[in-house]
C-alpha cells in the first residue's frame, strides 16, 4: 500500500526567507507524485507534479520539488517566501495502475511572519 | 479552474438523518473521486468511480455509499449521518491519462 509522509506539522519562516518542506513516500513502483496547496476554507489547487524524466520539477508561483529515488522524497522548495505563501501545502502519490488514487500526507501548515 | 461544482457548501444535519452530496463535472473526466479531510489526516479517499456506474471502495468508506448514473455526477450518500462524519468532503475528477486529479472547493457537513 502506498503511504506519505510530511515530518513537519508547522513550519514557520519570515518573508523573504527560503522555504522546504519535506515529503516521503511509499511505493512498490515508479509513482506519480504532487504537491497542493490550500488557502482556507479553499479548495486544493496543484503546485506541481512529476511523473518521469526530469527530476526537478518547476511549479507554479515560483516553487519547485525534486524527486529522489533513493531517499524515496519528493520535497518542495521555494528560494523567497511571500506572505501569500500562508497556507496548508500537501503531497500526494498516485499511480495509474491505482486507479489514479492519490494518498495525501498529512500536510504542513506554513506561516509568515512579516 | 476545472470545472467541478460540489452542493450543497454547506450543511448542518442531525445523527441518524441522510445526506446527499453532489459532485457534478462539465470536463467530461472518467475517474471521479470522494475525499474527506479532517485535521493532522490529510485527505482520505471514500469512493471513487471509473465510469458510469463503476465504483470502488477507498480507505475509509464504511458509513458511505455512492452512485453515478451519469458521466458528470457523482453523489455521496451517509445514509445515516454520525458525528464522526462531520468533515469537509472534497469531490476530485481525473483524465483517463492520469496526468491530473483537480478538486472542487468543499463541501462543509456538520453532524449533530
Amino acid at each position: 500500500a502506498q503511504s506519505v509522509t510530511q515530518p513537519d506539522i508547522h513550519i514557520t519562516v519570515s518573508e523573504g526567507a527560503s522555504l522546504e518542506l519535506r515529503c516521503n513516500y511509499s511505493y512498490g513502483a515508479t509513482p506519480y507524485l504532487f504537491w497542493y496547496v490550500q488557502s482556507p476554507g479553499q479548495g486544493l489547487q496543484l503546485l506541481l507534479k512529476y511523473f518521469s524524466g526530469d527530476t526537478l520539477v518547476q511549479g507554479i508561483k515560483g516553487f519547485e520539488a525534486e524527486f529522489k529515488r533513493s531517499q524515496s522524497s519528493f520535497n518542495l522548495r521555494k528560494p523567497s517566501v511571500h506572505w501569500s505563501d500562508a497556507a496548508e501545502y500537501f503531497c500526494a502519490v498516485g499511480a495509474r495502475a491505482a486507479g489514479n488514487k492519490l494518498t495525501f500526507g498529512g500536510g504542513t501548515r506554513v506561516l509568515v511572519k512579516p | 479552474d476545472a470545472g467541478i461544482t460540489q452542493s450543497p457548501r454547506h450543511k448542518v444535519t442531525e445523527t441518524g438523518t441522510p445526506v446527499t452530496l453532489r459532485c457534478h463535472q462539465t470536463e467530461n473526466h472518467r475517474y471521479m473521486y470522494w475525499y474527506r479531510q479532517d485535521p493532522g489526516h490529510g485527505l482520505r479517499l471514500i469512493h471513487y468511480s471509473y465510469g458510469v456506474k463503476d465504483t470502488d471502495k477507498g480507505e475509509v468508506s464504511d458509513g458511505y455509499s455512492v452512485s453515478r448514473s451519469k458521466t458528470e455526477d457523482f453523489l455521496l450518500t451517509l445514509e445515516s449521518a454520525t458525528s464522526s462524519q462531520t468533515s469537509v468532503y472534497f469531490c476530485a475528477i481525473g483524465e483517463s491519462s492520469g496526468n491530473t486529479i483537480y478538486f472542487g472547493e468543499g463541501s462543509w457537513l456538520t453532524v449533530v
